[in-house]
């Protein structure tokens, strides 16, 4: 069964403190997008991965990719109350027509 | 430039009738990709066009289709609507196939199945 796993699935920190979500899928790929989405809102794509060893920063957001590991993480750097929001990896499976497979998101609340 | 739009953004149907939904791309895009997201089921690809061709779809039964114009714009359709329909619907764009190019989304449909 192919599954895509984020961990933690809910996180509260204080602001100016760093962490990282992890995202971990069981079958093979070597691409892989994270997505922000805001309470009531659509979503926002933020990285594409395409490639083992991939790294992709935006402000205090960097996005790596193992496929050798079958992980990705996303780290924040002295998070801002700015960036509470569900975050959502997803794994692009090749050569399979649902292409496509989400995390179940982690919910991030930066308190101020 | 315009972002996606999506019409309508809000719907209530009834178990057993269809809907259609509607997504325009930004101009000059020629992907477009629907995607469902429900709070049990989580977000989950439903397909993908790319200059009129459906190149991919998710795990979903054929009452879900869609298609492509020769605009870009893309429409969805759900025949026979059940319960589990009601969710928040997606759609995004981008400029070739999505594996490569980053993805701009639309505000969403929300429907309801009564």
């Amino acid at each position: 069964e192919l599954k895509v796993e984020q961990n933690p699935l809910f996180l509260s920190m204080q602001e100016g403190k760093n962490y990282t979500i992890y995202c971990n899928y069981s079958t093979t790929s070597d691409r892989l997008y994270w997505y922000r989405q805001d309470p009531g809102k659509s979503l926002e794509s933020l990285f594409v991965l395409l490639s083992n060893g991939a790294v992709k920063q935006e402000g205090r957001l960097m996005a790596s990719l193992d496929t050798k590991a079958r992980l990705s993480t996303l780290h924040i750097t002295a998070a801002v109350h700015d960036l509470s929001a569900t975050y959502f990896c997803a794994v692009d499976i090749m050569n399979r027509d649902d292409k496509i497979i989400f995390g179940k998101g982690t919910r991030l609340h930066i308190l101020p | 430039k315009a972002g996606v739009t999506q019409t309508p953004r809000y719907l209530i149907k009834t178990r057993g009738q269809q809907v259609t939904l509607s997504c325009s791309p930004i101009s000059g895009h020629r992907s477009v990709s629907w995607y469902q997201q429900t709070p049990g089921q989580g977000l989950q690809f439903l397909f993908e066009y790319f200059s009129e061709t459906q190149r991919n779809k998710g795990n979903f039964p054929g009452r879900f289709s869609g298609r492509q114009f020769s605009n870009s714009r893309s429409e969805m359709n759900v025949s026979t609507l059940e319960l589990g329909d009601s969710a928040l619907y997606l759609c995004a764009s981008s400029s070739g196939p999505l594996e490569y190019n980053e993805q701009f989304f639309g505000p969403g449909t929300r429907l309801t199945v009564l």
